[in-house]
């Protein structure tokens, strides 16, 4: 998965609490992103950030957050989980913007 | 959870047939597109990209074929194995760093 990991792989959690999500990638690739993936709606950008500090709203940012405090790690956190964030999220890479390569994802499931 | 997979177009052939899947992308400004493999449970694996400047790719075993004139996209896959079996979707850039990706085709080979 060139050099990407999430954390955690599998979690449950429940309406209105809080989680954060990791992606930690070994590549030093300046571009990573959080995706949402679902039946019928394919892969849906969350966030994406292109340096260190730097992030930017993807197609369906609204109760999320990321950060970027190292070039290696990008969170995902949700403020307040809700049923409708159940999904599986995966994280990308990429060295120049344009070819993009995915982590394992991440099944969150919110009771 | 559901499968990435259900509500999905599929394509059935046999092990050792040639596989055509197809793309229809939305803009005419596009200038990069990429197909991406995935297997139940895995993340998306990048196959093959092309710029707009060129028709046709080639890797190994698959050949990616664009039309700009009817902005259509088509992977090649070459003596099909069972191993494709997988959702293979297209992407294209939708902005200078991020891509769009379509819904996907589930590619059946049977042995």
């Amino acid at each position: 998965d060139a050099g990407i990991t999430q954390s955690p792989r599998h979690k449950v959690t429940e309406t209105g609490t809080p989680v954060t999500l990791r992606c930690h990638q070994t590549e030093n690739h300046r571009y990573m992103y959080w995706y949402r993936q679902d039946p019928g709606h394919g892969l849906r950008l969350i966030h994406y950030s292109y340096g260190v500090k730097d992030t930017d709203k993807g197609e369906v940012s609204d109760g999320y957050s990321v950060s970027r405090s190292k070039t290696e790690d990008f969170l995902l956190t949700l403020e307040s989980a809700t049923s409708s964030q159940t999904s599986v999220y995966f994280c990308a890479i990429s060295p120049g913007g344009h070819e993009q390569y995915f982590g394992p994802g991440t099944r969150l499931t919110v009771t | 959870g559901e499968s990435v997979g259900l509500h999905l177009p599929t394509l059935s052939v046999q092990e050792g047939d040639n596989s055509i899947i197809n793309c229809a992308y939305s803009n005419s400004a596009s200038d990069y597109f990429i197909w991406y493999k995935q297997e139940s449970g895995k993340g998306p694996q990048f196959i093959i990209d092309i710029r707009s400047n060129m028709d046709k790719r080639q890797g190994q075993r698959v050949t990616v074929l664009l039309n700009k004139t009817v902005k259509h996209l088509s992977l090649q896959i070459a003596a099909t194995q069972p191993g494709d079996s997988a959702v293979y979707f297209c992407a294209e850039n939708s902005g200078y760093s991020t891509l769009t990706f379509g819904k996907g085709t589930m590619l059946l080979v049977s042995p």
